[in-house]
């Protein structure tokens, strides 16, 4: 069975700290790993990651996958009460034509001013 | 502009009763999805859809059914059979190998 542990659960923080998120995963046909950002509804798309060991950057943030160990971890810096959101990774995987995404629980961030 | 428009926003079931969320895309995609996602949990997929008239089964199908009778339309009906319906409900799209695109959801609750 597919597994995707993320964490920390939840992360209160002030603004301008820096915060490591984790997410370990088990699957089986990896092709890729995902991040999404939700904040009331939609999640919008952050990264997808293929590579190990290959940075991906957007502004204030950025992740990083390692292949071998099963695991990636977004980074976000000098962080903004905009930044409060529950941020979803998930390892799109298959041997079809379409893989499918399995979710972690999400990780829940708190940015006060 | 392209999306995905999920309706209603918010719904209501009786007991006993079926109710059907509606998912539209007009971005082109072939593949199209259905999440639930419960409070403090992340998204558990129901059903996908990676062509025209097929779909398949994902972790928690029971209860629910789908159609997919137009590239643009994958309504989800929640049975009287789904004992436990109340969640937010997600719809996604995509094209091969490239992210799921998101509608912005529909909360079911039990009357």
């Amino acid at each position: 069975e597919d597994k995707v542990v993320q964490s920390p659960l939840s992360l209160v923080v002030h603004e301008g700290d820096t915060v490591t998120l984790n997410c370990s995963y088990e699957v089986t046909n990896f092709r890729s790993l995902l991040w999404y950002k939700q904040e009331k509804k939609a999640p919008t798309f952050l990264f997808m990651l293929t590579s190990s060991g290959i940075e991906k950057k957007s502004g204030r943030l950025s992740s990083i996958l390692d292949k071998k160990e099963l695991f990636s971890i977004l980074n976000i810096t000098a962080t903004q009460t905009g930044d409060s959101a529950v941020y979803l990774c998930a390892p799109y995987a298959g041997g079809t034509s379409y893989g499918k995404l399995t979710f972690g629980q999400g990780t829940i961030l708190t940015v006060h001013p | 502009d392209g999306g995905i428009t999920q309706s209603p926003k918010y719904l209501f079931r009786k007991e006993g009763q079926n109710v059907t969320l509606s998912c539209e895309q007009n971005l082109n995609h072939d593949a199209m999805y259905w999440y639930r996602q419960d409070p403090g949990q992340g998204l558990r997929l129901i059903y996908y859809s990676q062509i025209v008239n097929d779909f398949q089964k994902g972790d928690i199908a029971e209860g629910y059914s789908v159609s997919r009778e137009k590239k643009e339309s994958f309504p989800l009906t929640v049975t009287s059979a789904q004992k436990n319906p109340t969640a937010f409900y997600l719809c996604a799209s995509s094209i091969r190998n490239q992210p799921q695109h998101f509608g912005d959801g529909t909360r079911l609750s039990i009357l």
